[in-house]
Parts: structure tokens; sequence; C-alpha cells
């Protein structure tokens, strides 16, 4: 059975950068074609793309984050990355690692994310 | 950069009626890159739909997805308690590779 999991610090303080790994377990990361991206959800809001990486080290990122944005992937630790520089409030949010599935996916050309981390809320204060 | 327009922003209805949540594309995408989430409080959302009309597994026939070019739907026929919920559209462009989210729709017990 497919699981990721998010860890990092829950609270960073305002212009340091945020840390966040995604733990795969039940398949590798190395395999098949999949995209492994981070999602988040600012507290009361809807849900916003950050990026994300494939196994051979290419990462595509929300224009909007793209500045301050690096994704990384540790396929030897079966572990993806993110970090997110100059942090400020509006950062604050529950960040999600998922797994997207993107290509020929029973018969179809498709893109979707099939498996989610639970979550991890990150506060931006002082 | 395509977005995605989800109405209503809010539904009420009770169970047993039927659900019909919108998305709209600000221009067309293919159909295949349409997918549907279901997310509860606390949790992370859920697939339900891919292909715009292909359900994921072990989801109930009573949800159903269609639609095409701008306009997609995601239907539930009869309401069980435990659907409601917030519902998103996503949908994935090829030039640049990204991804872009619905504002979602609550749906909310009557």
């Amino acid at each position: 059975q497919v699981h990721l999991q998010e860890s990092g610090p829950g609270l960073v303080k305002p212009s340091q950068t945020l840390s966040l790994t995604c733990t795969l377990s039940g398949d590798s990361i190395s395999s098949g074609g999949y995209y492994w991206n981070w999602v988040r959800q600012r507290p009361g809001k809807g849900l916003e793309w950050i990026g994300f990486i494939y196994k051979t080290g290419s990462t595509y990122a929300n224009p909007s984050l793209k500045s301050r944005l690096s994704i990384s992937v540790d396929t030897s630790k079966n572990q993806f990355s993110l970090t997110l520089r100059s942090m400020t409030a509006a950062d604050t949010a529950v960040y999600y690692c998922a797994r997207g599935v993107g290509g020929y996916y029973a018969g179809v050309w498709t893109y979707f994310y099939d498996y989610w981390g639970q979550g991890t809320l990150v506060t931006v204060s002082s | 950069e395509i977005l995605l327009t989800q109405s209503p922003g809010t539904l009420s209805l009770s169970p047993g009626e039927r659900a019909t949540l919108s998305c709209r594309a600000s221009q067309y995408i293919s159909s295949t890159y349409l997918a549907w989430y279901q997310q509860k409080p606390g949790q992370a959302p859920r697939l339900l739909i891919y292909g715009a009309s292909t359900r994921a597994t072990a989801i109930p026939d009573r949800f159903s997805g269609s639609g095409s070019g701008t306009d997609f739907t995601l239907t539930i026929s009869r309401l069980e308690p435990e659907d409601f919920a917030v519902y998103y559209c996503q949908q994935y462009d090829d030039s640049p590779p990204s991804y872009t989210f619905g504002q979602g729709t609550k749906l909310e017990i009557k």
C-alpha cells in the first residue's frame, strides 16, 4: 500500500527558509512514470499547486512561487523535499505531498493525484 | 494560465437529493486532464474522478463526471451523509507543465 508522509518544522520565523520532506513507502520513487508533487492549503482556503519533480530531477513550479522554491529528490532514501525561502505569514498553510499519475493510464493519457500525504501545518510567526 | 471556476460556492441539499457541481475552465482543456477530489475537514483530498468521467478505485457509482471543452460537471446521484464535504476540480496543463485547482464547492446539509 502506497503511503506518503510529510515531515518538517511546524513553526518557521518570517524571512526564514522552510524545508519539508515527503517519505514514500510501499513503492519506489525510481519506478514508474509518477510525478512527485507539493500542494498547500491556507487556513480556510482552497488547494494551491506548489510544484512537482520527476524521478529524473526535472522540476516545475507554480510561477507565483518559482523564485523562492526548490524541489529535490533523493531516490536512495525514497524521499522528495521542498525548500521555500523568505517565508512570510502568507505562507502559513497545510502542506501536502502527493503522487501524480502522468501519462498513459488505463487506456487514457491523463494526469491526476492518486495518493496524498496527511498534510503538515506550517505556521509562519515570530 | 488556465483558471478553473467552480459553482456554486456552496450547495445546500438534503440526503437522498441529487447534487450537480460545475467546473468551468477559462479556455479549452483536454477532458482527460480533468480530475475531481473530495475533501473532508482535517483530511487530505481524495481522488474521485479522473479523465473527467472515470471513477477512481472504490468510488461508489453514485459519483459521476461529465463534460468537455471548458465545462465539466460532477454529479452525485443520491446524497449519502458522508458525501457532505468540499469538492475540487483540477486540471493539468502541458505547456508549461502545471496544475490548477478550482476554488472548491462546499456541499452542506440543508
